[in-house]
């Protein structure tokens, strides 16, 4: 199975400022077809997860500009370029490239 | 506009068999490269991939778990059934079904999942 690496756990963020979450995978997620399945997910307290960014850097339908996705290969970053209140949650990467799909352990957004 | 809620059992004893069931709206199983899928979350913890069912009839397994998972449709009555045999104490979570447009599009909706507590 490929191993999804998330770091920080856990990052306390000023409102307005920005916030990173690194995701690294065990091997390359790059699909036979070329593209690259990495998906990020929002989780907020008590809620289900969301779907953010779809293929490493595509905001899903309704997601606020201010979230963006980068990366390649085995490594990729989630930024969130201003928090705001409503960002807080456990962020998770999620690959979807090799069976069996796999997620990373979660990074806590909270605000300091 | 896609919704799914997932219903079934809260509370199971071990060895017993749990069976859930997800119904959703606002797309079909009948449609190429749609796909419904299984994540669990253990409270406090987090997601784990267990199972999908293309349109297709194809299903994809969580190895781990293979044994004991089964998967099936009903794509008259817009349902995936999920069934996990053999319950543990360890298989405690929040189990959530979320819907698969296409390769790009995994789990792009989901339900607001169901708690299922494993105790005697």
């Amino acid at each position: 199975d490929i191993v999804m690496t998330q770091t920080p756990l856990s990052s306390p963020v000023t409102l307005g400022q920005p916030a990173s979450i690194s995701c690294r995978s065990s091997q390359s997620l790059v699909h036979s077809d070329g593209n690259t399945y990495l998906s990020w997910l929002q989780q907020r307290p008590g809620q289900p997860p969301r779907l953010l960014i779809y293929r490493i850097s595509n905001r899903f339908s309704g997601v606020p500009d201010r979230f963006s996705g980068s990366g390649a290969g085995t490594d990729f970053t989630l930024k969130i370029s201003r928090v705001e209140p409503e960002d807080v949650g456990v962020y998770y990467c999620m690959q979807v490239t090799h069976f069996p799909w796999t997620f990373g352990q979660g990074t806590k957004v909270e605000i300091k | 506009q896609i919704t799914l809620k997932e219903s079934g059992p809260t509370v199971v004893k071990p060895t017993q068999t749990l069976t859930l069931t997800c119904t959703f709206s606002g797309f079909s199983l009948r449609t190429s490269g749609v796909g419904v899928g299984w994540i669990r979350q253990p409270p406090g913890k987090g997601l784990e991939w267990l199972a999908l069912i293309y349109w297709d009839n194809d299903k994809r397994f969580s190895p781990s778990l293979q044994s004991r998972l089964t998967i099936t449709k009903d794509s008259s009555k817009n349902q995936v059934v999920l069934t996990l045999t053999n319950m543990d104490p360890v298989d405690t979570a929040t189990y959530f079904c979320a819907h698969r447009l296409h390769m790009e599009l995994q789990f792009d909706y989901w339900g607001q999942g169901i708690l299922v507590t494993v105790s005697s």
